[in-house]
């Protein structure tokens, strides 16, 4: 099955600080999410983003499907952006499966 | 909209008992997905139904888990007998088939 890769797998961050969180997969997908699990263990969608850019507040995200990874920035950075950062890959031949990376655990400290 | 609803959303049991979960997903979604997460294993998908049918449930460990989606807005995992490595964060999952996958908060399991 693909693979996910998720890098760094821990970031420590001061508040207003900015970071990029990478995601490599091993195979061309139709489906890609970022999803960010809180530190109440609730995982929140972020971005649906297959293929392009799209922006919603200081979060960012790109994927780059011909060269097969997507890059997530969180700008000025702030406690409540902490948690666990999770990209998940969907291929046409899945059956729906969501195939989640390890994720990138992100501390902001005030 | 209410969003992904799951319940218990914790739930402690003996070894040997039977759990249910349960999960009502976004009205209009005709995929529905069972995940468990674990720190060990991370996320691991149990099982995906589309349109109501189990279309893949290979990642269901075992023969004491099943799960059943009986129509389009209910959906129930079982396990029995429950055994202590059951301990988990079970998520349902839903999604019109090939959009963005919205979870619920999850149901905490613990088997003591």
């Amino acid at each position: 099955g693909i693979q996910v890769e998720q890098s760094p797998p821990d970031l420590i961050l001061q508040e207003g600080a900015n970071s990029t969180l990478r995601c490599n997969f091993s195979d061309s997908v139709n489906n890609l999410q970022w999803f960010h699990q809180n530190p109440w263990g609730q995982l929140i969608n972020l971005f649906y983003i297959p293929s392009g850019t799209k922006q919603n507040g200081r979060l960012s995200a790109t994927t780059v499907a011909t060269e097969r990874y997507s890059l997530l920035y969180i700008s000025s950075s702030q406690t409540t952006d902490s948690g666990v950062y999770f990209c998940a890959v969907m291929t046409t031949d899945s059956w729906g499966k969501l195939q989640f990376g390890a994720g990138t655990q992100v501390v902001v400290t005030p | 909209d209410a969003g992904v609803i799951q319940s218990p959303r914790h739930e402690v049991t003996e070894m040997g008992q039977e759990v249910t979960l349960r999960c009502k997903p976004i009205s209009g979604h005709n995929s529905l997905f069972w995940y468990r997460q674990t720190m060990m294993r991370g996320l691991e998908l149990l099982i995906y139904f589309n349109n109501n049918v189990p279309i893949d449930d290979s990642g269901m460990p075992e023969d004491r888990f099943s799960a059943k989606m009986p129509n389009a807005s209910f959906s129930t995992l079982k396990i029995q007998p429950s055994e202590p490595r059951d301990s988990a964060v079970y998520f349902c999952a839903s999604t019109k088939t090939g959009n963005t996958i919205y979870f619920g908060e999850g149901s905490w399991l613990t088997v003591v």
